[in-house]
This record gives C-alpha cells, sequence and structure tokens, in this order.
C-alpha cells in the first residue's frame, strides 16, 4: 500500500539547533516527494521538492531534504534553527496519479 | 510571486444549505484541486480538474460536491447540503503539469476557506 508517515506529531528544538524532521513512504512506484510549511492561519507554501534529479534538494528558508530510495525517507533539515521557523510541517508524496498524499504533519516548536 | 486566492476566508452555513468556495487558480495553470483539512487531521485530496472536467476525485466526493470553472479565471467547489462534517479547512491548489506522465510540477495552494457548519 503507498503511504506517507511523518515521525513525531510535536518537535521542540533550542534557537541555532538542528532541525529534523522525518518523512517516510512506501511506494511501488518512483515518488515524487515534496515539503510543505504552513504558518498559523495561512495556506500551505512549498518549501522543496524531490522529482528525480539530485538527492540532496535545497529549498527555501535554508532548508534541505535528502531522498534515501534505500531507507524510502526524504527527511527535512535545517542546520540552525530560527524562531520564524516555527510552524507545521507537512511531507507530501505523488505515487503516479493525479494527488497529493499528505502525512499527518509535524508542529515544529522553536525555544529561546 | 503569482499566488492562488480563495474567498471567503471563513463561511458559516446553516447545516442543510448550499456552499460554494471560490478560488483563483495561478493564471498560466492548467491543473487544479480541492483539498480539505479537518481539524487536527491530515490534509486530504478531494478533486481534481483538468480540461473543463474532473480528472480524478477521491471517495470523500460524494454526490453533495461539484467543482466548475465557470469563467477563464474562478474555480469553484460547490457543497449542495451541508452536513455538520464537512466542517473544514478547504484548500484550492493549481499546477501546471504536464500530461503524458505522473506530476514532477508542485501545487501550489491559497490560504484557505474555514467552513463552519451550524
Amino acid at each position: 500500500a503507498q503511504s506517507v508517515t511523518q515521525l513525531g506529531s510535536h518537535v521542540s528544538v533550542s534557537e541555532g539547533a538542528l532541525v529534523l524532521l522525518r518523512c517516510n513512504y512506501s511506494s511501488s512506484v518512483p515518488p515524487y516527494l515534496f515539503w510543505y510549511v504552513q504558518y498559523p492561519n495561512q495556506g500551505l507554501q512549498l518549501l522543496l521538492k524531490y522529482t528525480s534529479a539530485a538527492t540532496l534538494v535545497k529549498g527555501i528558508n535554508g532548508f534541505e531534504a535528502e531522498f534515501k530510495k534505500s531507507e524510502t525517507s526524504f527527511h527535512l533539515t535545517k542546520p540552525s534553527a530560527h524562531m520564524s521557523d516555527a510552524a507545521e510541517y507537512f511531507c507530501a508524496v505523488n505515487f503516479g496519479n493525479e494527488k497529493l498524499t499528505f502525512g499527518t504533519g509535524t508542529r515544529l516548536t522553536i525555544i529561546p | 510571486e503569482p499566488e492562488v486566492t480563495q474567498t471567503p476566508s471563513h463561511q458559516v452555513t446553516q447545516m442543510g444549505q448550499e456552499v460554494i468556495l471560490r478560488c483563483v487558480p495561478i493564471s498560466n495553470h492548467l491543473y487544479f484541486y480541492w483539498y480539505r483539512q479537518i481539524l487536527g487531521q491530515k490534509v486530504e485530496f478531494l478533486v481534481s480538474f483538468y480540461n473543463n472536467e474532473i480528472s480524478e476525485k477521491s471517495e470523500i466526493f460524494d454526490d453533495q460536491f461539484s467543482v466548475e470553472r465557470p469563467d477563464g479565471s474562478n474555480f469553484t467547489l460547490k457543497i449542495r447540503s451541508t452536513k455538520l462534517e464537512d466542517s473544514a479547512m478547504y484548500f484550492c491548489a493549481s499546477s501546471e503539469r504536464d500530461r503524458g506522465f505522473y506530476s514532477n510540477q508542485p501545487q501550489h495552494f491559497g490560504d484557505g476557506t474555514r467552513l463552519s457548519i451550524l
């Protein structure tokens, strides 16, 4: 079955610390993978996308993600967290059809 | 940067009433989508629309739902007879995907319409 899993519904990191948000998928076809961010009372903003070119993808706001086929993962990282990074983050996958399948989201809190 | 716009931002409707949610996709995009997010749950696909017809829909998208592109800019979602469980945030999205292979183009989302059914 095709699915997306985000481990950790809430993640807290100190300002300046590494951010790591996890996303794993299960797919019978090569997937296209995306990370979106949702700030309070706003829509979903695209952070980055993996589309079978480079496995390490750089996005906006200093975020990047690495596609690891052997681990079926697409974890999101940022070397140094800022207060403005506090938001909800969604991993989304296209499994070869019209729609995006979203993970359950991870709420990131930054501790001053 | 072009963006997807949705109106209204918040809609309150009595159960059983019809509601129309409106979206203006990015102007050169060809593919349009509706998703919903019930409070505390994940974002769920409802329907995709291309070339003036539905190209895919989920099991959520039953006969109570319909979509339309009434002119060259708007894309609407209609719920004919609203139920309490239709209360959710509804997101419109658009993309410039090329047909023939599945999508590596990202979908761009609006800020959503919060629908509250009383």
